[in-house]
């Protein structure tokens, strides 16, 4: 089993939707969780990070549920502009390791 | 301004060749990581650094080299036994403020 996983998608929109990703983690040793944008041909961009309580920026939502051992993502009111990879990252408490989901693609169209 | 320096950009190999991709950060950074990525895939992690002097393997570490003799360097050396390296390379450094730096890649292609 990977330490990390997400539905490679891909996921296919319209505008103006809502668009959800989970990500799994296997170690309960994790502490902390981000969301990276990856861009064809780029390296990734963090997005944003995830607290216990939740946050949200803009258009944005993070949400990480330690018992169940997964994060999540909820992107409102979708843009064409939000076409991309998204990463989920887990770091482990001792900082040793940084995790890469595989990635989830989501495509919006017009 | 500080950041990740990652070169180069292209690369070819021929086969049986040995290459040299070169990380350099002035981010102060104790720890650094390369990681790879295939067409559509994930980043899987190659080798990384806590500390000079000293590195790890990572999940692929089969095929590839690294040092770190410097705290801002940290070279990743793809060697011939390494079969399938045609893939795009990601230098990263961490962790400031919750973040992760990462270099603009180097894509590596065998001719």
């Amino acid at each position: 089993r990977k330490e990390v996983e997400q539905d490679p998608g891909p996921f296919n929109v319209p505008e103006g939707a809502t668009v959800a990703f989970n990500c799994t983690y296997s170690n309960s040793a994790s502490q902390s969780f981000f969301w990276y944008r990856q861009d064809c041909r780029k390296e990734p961009k963090l997005l944003m990070s995830v607290y216990s309580s939740g946050n949200e920026d803009g258009r944005f939502t993070a949400q990480l549920n330690r018992a169940s051992q997964y994060i999540s993502l909820l992107i409102r009111d979708s843009k064409l502009s939000d076409s991309a990879t998204y990463l989920c990252v887990v770091l482990y408490s001792s900082a040793s390791k940084i995790i890469f989901g595989s990635g989830t693609r989501l495509s919006i169209r017009p | 301004d500080g950041g990740i320096t990652q070169s180069p950009k292209y690369l070819f190999r021929k086969e049986g060749q040995n290459v040299t991709l070169s990380c350099e950060q002035n981010l102060n950074h104790d720890a650094m990581y390369w990681y790879r990525q295939d067409p559509g895939q994930g980043l899987r992690l190659i080798y990384y650094s806590q500390i000079v002097n000293d590195f790890q393997k990572g999940d692929i570490a089969e095929g590839y080299s690294v040092s770190r003799e410097k705290k801002e360097s940290f070279p990743l050396t793809v060697t011939s036994a390494q079969k399938n390296p045609t893939a795009f390379y990601l230098c990263a450094s961490g962790i400031s403020r919750n973040t992760i730096y990462f270099g603009e890649g180097s894509w590596l292609t065998v001719v």
